[in-house]
């Protein structure tokens, strides 16, 4: 299993264009969540979703919108990237069968650079 | 609102001292409780997680940590550090059946010289 993964993993931005963040999950997770990790301010939630074709706001959604029409997958999109944005974000999945539900597992981040 | 607060941001110290990270959240009811670990350049990995029962746990890598009910933390020990445990240290708290959301400390960079 490649657990969680994430495309890009890097991407420079001008300021106002638009960009779609992949979260791929292959451990049939039911929850996937996106963070944004900035220095001094640990890991804040973006978006979450508990479901297949679910989706709810988080601690700091402003700027940002998610879909999840597979369960494998989580996107992320900025449709006007502002360098507020600057960051490292992270998707998470939690939820798998014989686990503890809310153990979380994350991939391996996206650095984003708006300029 | 629920918080969590690591009180050390930068720790440096030398091999085979010991180590304490503290960590207290706010939340009124039950909570799981975590700690992950984030090497240089790699993502998040799971050291522990404390959901019920033993306060004291047991990790990964000789890491544990105690959770004190009364107190509201729940503080990452080890015995000896090696400079392998260069990384930065984030708790975490989820607040039970709350979807699994995690809120984090702001974290804490520990630095061990060879």
């Amino acid at each position: 299993n490649a657990g969680v993964t994430q495309t890009p993993k890097f991407r420079v931005l001008k300021t106002g264009q638009s960009m779609t963040l992949l979260c791929a999950q292959d451990m049939n997770h039911e929850y996937m969540y996106w963070y944004r990790q900035d220095p001094g301010m640990g890991l804040r939630l973006i978006h979450y979703s508990v479901g297949e074709g679910t989706t709810a706001k988080g601690e700091v959604p402003d700027g940002y919108n998610v879909s999840r029409l597979k369960k494998q997958n989580f996107l992320l999109g900025l449709e006007s990237a502002a360098p507020s944005q600057t960051s490292v974000y992270f998707c998470a999945g939690a939820g798998v069968p014989g686990a503890h539900w809310e153990t979380q597992y994350f991939g391996p981040g996206t650095r984003l650079l708006v300029l | 609102a629920q918080s969590v607060s690591q009180h050390n941001h930068h720790v440096i110290l030398s091999e085979a001292a010991s180590l304490e990270l503290g960590c207290n959240y706010s939340y009124g009811g039950t909570v799981n409780l975590f700690w992950y670990v984030q090497y240089p350049g790699q993502h998040l990995q799971l050291l522990l997680k404390y959901f019920s029962g033993d306060p004291l746990v047991k990790g990964i890598k000789g890491f544990e940590a105690e959770f004190i009910k009364s107190k509201f933390s729940f503080n990452l020990r080890k015995p000896s550090v090696q400079w392998s445990d260069t990384a930065e240290y984030f708790c975490a708290v989820s607040p039970r059946r709350n979807t699994g959301k995690l809120i984090f400390g702001q974290g804490t960079t520990l630095q061990v010289k060879p």
